[in-house]
């Protein structure tokens, strides 16, 4: 069983476009974050959903919305893509934020032309 | 501001030599410190997690240490096996700001 998912693995896509990426978990876990995987391997957060609400927004670009319908659900998405927004995008989730373990999805290769 | 970083980059060693990563950060306050294994084109695998008030977690092959005072961790894989070979990254959660700060990898080849 895949604890965390997320769909699609790769997104290629013209400038311009809106864009989704899709996050789910089975662990039960209260809180799902996003991070970013720039070229150079640095990953950093992006936001942080505790029981469907927003607990960290980090210096990211409005035309990135991120919407949590139910506890196990966090989608992103992208307006306007731009070409540094190309990158790895990883969902991740812990039972509560703060000392607990995170688990990582498998991540989404977004490549924007 | 939170700094995790790790040294070396990248390290390349011989099948069943002993690995040292090493992880530094400049904020002590701190809440946990974990280490997490990516491979190529894949997500990340949580190895271990250390709480603050902990010294040391060993999982198997591994073992890792916190120096909250000094800001210092470092993962021991013992007997390295060429299914090591991976990126090892270490990240900690800081009591400011609420979030999980990565550093950027050491990159390990374990040569059979």
């Amino acid at each position: 069983d895949t604890a965390v998912s997320q769909t699609p693995k790769y997104l290629v896509t013209q400038m311009g476009n809106d864009k989704s990426i899709k996050c789910e978990q089975n662990l039960g876990h209260d809180t799902m974050y996003w991070y970013k995987q720039d070229s150079k391997k640095f990953l950093k957060i992006m936001f942080s959903y505790n029981n469907k609400e927003l607990i960290i927004n980090e210096t990211v670009p409005n035309r990135f919305s991120p919407k949590s319908p139910d506890k196990a659900h966090l989608n992103l998405h992208i307006n306007s893509l731009e070409l540094g927004d190309s990158a790895v995008y990883f969902c991740a989730s812990s039972q509560q934020p703060g000392d607990n373990e995170q688990f990582f999805g498998p991540g989404t290769r977004l490549t924007v032309l | 501001k939170q700094e995790v970083t790790q040294i070396p980059a990248a390290l390349s060693v011989p099948e069943g030599e002993n690995l040292v990563l090493n992880c530094s950060f400049t904020d002590s306050a701190i809440y946990n410190l974990q280490w997490f294994r990516q491979d190529p084109g894949k997500g990340l695998t949580s190895l271990l997690l250390i709480q603050s008030s902990q010294r040391e977690q060993t999982s198997g092959r591994l073992n890792a240490s916190l120096d909250k005072s000094s800001g210092r961790s470092t993962l021991y894989i013992a007997a390295s096996q060429p299914g090591d070979s991976a990126t090892y990254l270490c990240a900690v959660w800081q009591a400011a700001g609420n979030k999980l700060t990565f550093g950027g990898g050491t990159r390990v080849l374990v040569k059979p």
